[in-house]
């Protein structure tokens, strides 16, 4: 099962930051924050992924609170294409990534 | 440069036919996953090769499901006698490695078993 919680759905205005939540208090020492996105008909696509410090990339920042025990994706300028499914999954090591159902994400003209 | 391709893109199978699904990994990429969908689903963990050995195949539904890489580069997943409920979308992806390395996945082979 998924280690992850995360809002079956939510809207964001097109041009706007979305910040997609995710709780995972149930995350060990060794375990890493990954976040996938996947749109209508293509496979999921790689987003960011952390440990303990926020990370940030050209596509989106990952806030992880100090506990681990939640975090944050933020896309800072949503747009139509930001239109997709948004996997958070805690994992790694030597384990394959188990995904939960996500959060589908509509930006919104 | 070249993604993860998956063949063929659609496949349309009658209950008790035999199908073989193709995934072309990243060039150089050590891992290998399999991963099935089911509509409104997220993935779900099918198997995993690291090179050509298959060091997990937890997520295999029954024996009539199997999956080879016999040169550690493409992999085939075969599906004997299909039935109905394996109508989904197959997912392959490849990483570097299996440690914290992103995958990257293909856009998939969607099933369909009438």
């Amino acid at each position: 099962d998924a280690k992850t919680t995360q809002p079956t759905s939510m809207d964001c205005a097109e041009g706007r930051a979305a910040n997609l939540p995710c709780n995972h208090s149930t995350i060990s020492g060794n375990e890493y924050v990954y976040w996938y996105r996947q749109i209508h008909s293509q496979g999921p696509q790689y987003i960011i992924h952390g440990l303990k410090n926020n990370e940030t990339n050209e596509m989106a920042s990952l806030i992880i609170t100090e506990d681990r025990k939640s975090s944050t994706l933020i896309l800072p300028h949503a747009t139509l294409r930001d239109t997709a499914v948004y996997y958070c999954i805690v994992g790694g090591g030597n384990t394959p990534l188990v995904f939960g159902k996500g959060t589908r994400l509509s930006v919104i003209a | 440069g070249a993604g993860v391709s998956q063949s063929p893109r659609y496949k349309v199978a009658k209950r008790g036919q035999d199908v073989a699904l193709r995934c072309d990994p990243i060039s150089g990429h050590v891992s290998l996953f399999w991963y099935q969908q089911a509509l409104g689903q997220g993935p779900e963990f099918l198997t995993y090769f690291q090179n050509e050995a298959q060091l997990d195949k937890s997520g295999l539904p029954s024996d009539r499901f199997f999956a080879e890489r016999p040169e550690g580069s493409v992999s085939t997943l075969k599906i004997q006698r299909t039935q109905q409920e394996d109508s989904a979308v197959y997912l392959c992806a490849s990483s570097v490695l299996l440690t914290n390395s992103p995958l990257h996945f293909g856009n998939g082979t969607r099933l369909t078993v009438t």
